[in-house]
This record gives structure tokens, C-alpha cells and sequence, in this order.
């Protein structure tokens, strides 16, 4: 099937914003979500966002949604240090009967003080 | 509220030796997954169960990988004979709702094959 596609890697200093691009696979996605995997931890699910939204903001996160380009990013205002992690872009596809999520390969955000 | 669990947390065997994983959900979560993570990519799906029935195992290599979740609560991932390239970590996750996307992750099983 369609991978979805992340850039695999992004440095930033301690204070700065971070902005993690995806772009997904199935435009009929009702949701997308960003997960988070720290160093030896399962994922955890940080945000999500509906599809027929544009942007959704929740503290220092905003996620912003571009159906038609099929585009979803996710901003980490302030990035501190402990934001240093995996982020992984997910959508259930209606291909996946079950509603399995699929998952990006994650991008590698490193945080440098 | 207890989280996932999965043992063990880490494995290595030879290429052709067998391996089991297991993986207690959280309670009361119907549906169960289990997803292969390799190093640098994202998890792929390899079987989705809903209480003692399979969901979604399409993408499970079914020559060497079963999985069971016979009375709908624990769950057991076996790869028989192992392959060099089913090095990876293996993710259980759980949730009540699968329709609204929140996996909730054990802290996986990491596999080297050697």
C-alpha cells in the first residue's frame, strides 16, 4: 500500500519552534493523528485532529491540516529538550476494515540546548 | 490503571530458532494489536484482534508468525523459524474504541536474530 511519508530527521535549538511535516495517504481520513515515542517507550498518542478542521491548537502544540494537498504538520512551540523524540504521523485509512492505524516512518526531532 | 505489558522485553536467538512474545492489554480493552517496528521505520500493522477474533491479519507473514488471543484477554506473537531480517521490535497496543485512533503502546519486545 501508499506509505506515509515524514521527513526523517530535524535539529533545533531549546526555545525555538519545530514544525514536522507529513503528508498522508487517504484523503477520506475522518481523523490524523500525531503519536510520540520517546527512547525505549511505546508510542503515545499527543494530538489529533478532525478532518474537517483546519487547525486545532492544544498549548504549546498546533497541528494544521491541508486536505487538499493531503498535508498535516505538527508546531511544538517552545521546544524544550524533554520534546526530544520520535513523531509519528498516523491515519486510518478505509482501506484497514478493522480501522487499524497506519503509520508514518517518524521523524527524529532532536532538541539541543 | 495499569498500562500494556509485554515480555520480554528483550530477545535474541539465532536465524531458524522459534520465539514467543506476550502482551497483557489493558483491562477491559477489547481490541488488541500487534505491530513490527524495524529500526528507522514506523510501526506496520501484523494483527489486529477483537476480544478472541481476528480482525486484520493480512499482513501477518503466516509461514512463520502466528498469534493467538484464545479467552480474548492476553495475547501470544510466535515466529517459528526466525528470519535475520524479523529483527525488530515488537508492539503490542490496546484500546476501547478502535475507531477513534487511541492505541495505547506497551513498551515492546525487542527481537535481534542473529
Amino acid at each position: 500500500g501508499e506509505d506515509v511519508e515524514q521527513s526523517l530527521f530535524l535539529s533545533v535549538r531549546e526555545g525555538d519552534s519545530s514544525v514536522i511535516n507529513c503528508t498522508y495517504t487517504d484523503s477520506s481520513s475522518t481523523y490524523l493523528y500525531w503519536y510520540k515515542q520517546e527512547p525505549g517507550a511505546g508510542l503515545q498518542l499527543l494530538t489529533y485532529i478532525f478532518s474537517n478542521m483546519d487547525m486545532k491548537q492544544d498549548q504549546r502544540l498546533t497541528v494544521l491540516l491541508n486536505k487538499k494537498d493531503k498535508h498535516l504538520s505538527l508546531r511544538i512551540a517552545d521546544t524544550q529538550t524533554g520534546d526530544s523524540a520520535i513523531y509519528f504521523c498516523a491515519e486510518i485509512p478505509n482501506s484497514n476494515s478493522g480501522y487499524a492505524l497506519n503509520f508514518g516512518k517518524g521523524t527524529s526531532l532532536l532538541v539541543t540546548p | 490503571e495499569a498500562g500494556v505489558a509485554q515480555s520480554p522485553r528483550y530477545k535474541i536467538i539465532e536465524k531458524r530458532q522459534s520465539v514467543a512474545f506476550w502482551c497483557n492489554p489493558i483491562s477491559g480493552h477489547a481490541t488488541l494489536y500487534w505491530y513490527q517496528q524495524i529500526l528507522g521505520q514506523g510501526p506496520k500493522l501484523l494483527i489486529q484482534f477483537q476480544n478472541n477474533g481476528v480482525v486484520d491479519d493480512s499482513q501477518l507473514p503466516k509461514d512463520r508468525f502466528s498469534a493467538e488471543r484464545l479467552k480474548g484477554v492476553d495475547s501470544t506473537l510466535k515466529i517459528q523459524p526466525a528470519k535475520l531480517e524479523d529483527s525488530a521490535v515488537y508492539l503490542c497496543a490496546s484500546t476501547p474504541r478502535p475507531g477513534d485512533g487511541e492505541l495505547f503502546f506497551g513498551e515492546g519486545s525487542r527481537l535481534t536474530v542473529l
